[in-house]
């Protein structure tokens, strides 16, 4: 596609439950960021993919969050366990990789965790 | 309706004027910055980008200022539009911290016709 694909674009899940959260990036582009969007507030960074380097997964909150990125395009973020206050929007984003190219978004995965 | 979040700091213009959203920055070893808009329900769209040795880049109806001395950042809207309304961030990347992008609050832009 054209643009970043993020799937499912709601997902309403039950305390205690797991979810996975799908991310297509920009064909060609080889590095792809995964932010956290509470109401109201900014984007909060989770964890960075570039190409074949380890992740920096310096964002991730808790051990309960991870993300695999296979065959260095699509990516998924798994929250095990969800707790009431994982609900929030998460954005993927891709770019050509380097540190100062422009990332592009997709239209995120609104989590509800009830 | 919704549960009530942080409110953002809200920015009301007239059609037709131009509008000014600032930013404070939080880190001097930032070389990189960047402008998004998002619209409800969207993902941010980029908007423009400055790198840390400019102090101005301008582009379609849009001007960003970069103020090192002060860790400043501003976005300047020629002729607002309507279709401008939305929330404004600013974000900036550390030089040695690869590519993840530390977000601003956001502006709330209001576009009145």
């Amino acid at each position: 596609g054209a643009g970043v694909s993020q799937s499912p674009s709601n997902k309403v899940t039950e305390k205690g439950k797991d979810v996975e959260l799908r991310c297509d990036p920009i064909s060609g582009h080889t590095a792809l960021y995964w932010y956290r969007q509470s109401l109201g507030q900014g984007l909060e960074f989770l964890i960075y993919f570039q190409g074949n380097s380890a992740p920096d997964k310096s964002g991730l909150p808790s051990d309960r969050f991870s993300a695999e990125r296979t065959g260095g395009s699509v990516s998924t973020l798994t929250i095990q366990r969800t707790q009431q206050e994982d609900s929030a929007v998460y954005l993927c984003a891709s770019s050509w990789g380097g540190a100062k190219n422009i990332q592009y978004f997709g239209a995120g995965t609104r989590l509800s965790v009830l | 309706g919704e549960s009530v979040g942080l409110h953002l700091p809200t920015l009301s213009v007239q059609e037709g004027d131009n509008s000014i959203i600032n930013c404070a920055y939080s880190n001097s070893a930032s070389d990189y910055f960047i402008w998004y808009k998002q619209e409800s329900g969207k993902g941010p769209q980029f908007i423009i980008d400055i790198r840390s040795n400019m102090d101005k880049r301008q582009g379609q109806r849009v001007t960003v200022l970069l103020n090192k001395t002060v860790k400043h950042l501003s976005l300047q809207i020629a002729a607002t539009q309507p279709g401008d309304s939305a929330v404004y961030f600013c974000a900036e990347r550390m030089g040695n911290q690869g590519g993840k992008l530390i977000f601003g609050q956001g502006t709330e832009l209001s576009v009145k016709p």
